[in-house]
């Protein structure tokens, strides 16, 4: 059971540059989210999925795109990246909707923008 | 919004003391969740706690949910090294959208 994966661990972009982060879980969850982790800022919400086909923003969602056309799958795209997206991003994945379910997380994904 | 703020920001201690930090918000919270995230990795959940009152242990790892809704605590007893790590308590927002928000973190050292 590989829980929450995320690919790649490490990636360094170019101002402007496109990429997508992904991210899958074997764990047949409904509610899968993106964070961004800056330091001495916590983890922060880009956007979440709580099915396939439905996504929605989070606190931080500029800059980022998502989609959710399987369950186990939700990977996001940086369409045209800038330094401020330097960051370490997480996936996460819960069973339930209900928010007192407690989260999954990845092992994150270590970008840097130049 | 809502905002969790965690206290200590950081702090050094000696193998075997006692830890204590906070976490506390000027908004209800339902649910309180508490994290530990190791360097280079993703978050782990530690302990989750549903009602006020509650007290919830995990080995050395002692959760409470306090009683006005707006705070929680966690106490670590006898601290090791591997202990080392950053804390994060976390709630879901009450707007129902299914969102959490998460502290800022406390940063744990132990000094061996």
């Amino acid at each position: 059971n590989a829980g929450v994966t995320q690919t790649p661990k490490f990636q360094v972009l170019k101002t402007g540059q496109s990429m997508t982060l992904q991210c899958a879980q074997d764990m047949n969850h409904e509610y899968m989210s993106w964070y961004r982790q800056d330091p001495g800022m916590g983890l922060r919400l880009i956007h979440y999925s709580v099915g396939a086909g439905i996504t929605d923003q989070g606190e931080v969602p500029n800059g980022y795109n998502v989609s959710r056309s399987t369950t186990e799958d939700f990977p996001l795209r940086l369409l045209s990246a800038a330094p401020s997206q330097t960051s370490v991003y997480f996936c996460a994945s819960r069973m339930g909707l209900w928010e007192n379910q407690p989260q999954h997380f990845g092992d994150g994904t270590r970008l840097s923008i130049l | 919004g809502q905002q969790l703020n965690q206290s200590p920001q950081s702090m050094f201690i000696q193998e075997g003391e006692d830890v204590s930090m906070n976490c506390t918000s000027s908004s209800i919270f339902n649910t309180w969740l508490w994290y530990k995230q190791d360097p280079g990795e993703g978050p782990v959940l530690l302990i989750a706690l549903y009602k006020a009152g509650e007290l919830t242990s995990n080995g050395r790892l002692t959760a409470q949910f306090g009683i006005t809704r707006k705070d929680s605590f966690l106490n670590i007893s006898a601290s090791i090294p591997s202990d080392v790590g950053i804390y994060f308590c976390a709630g879901p927002t009450t707007s129902g959208t299914y969102k959490y928000i998460f502290g800022t973190g406390t940063r744990l050292k132990v000094l061996a």
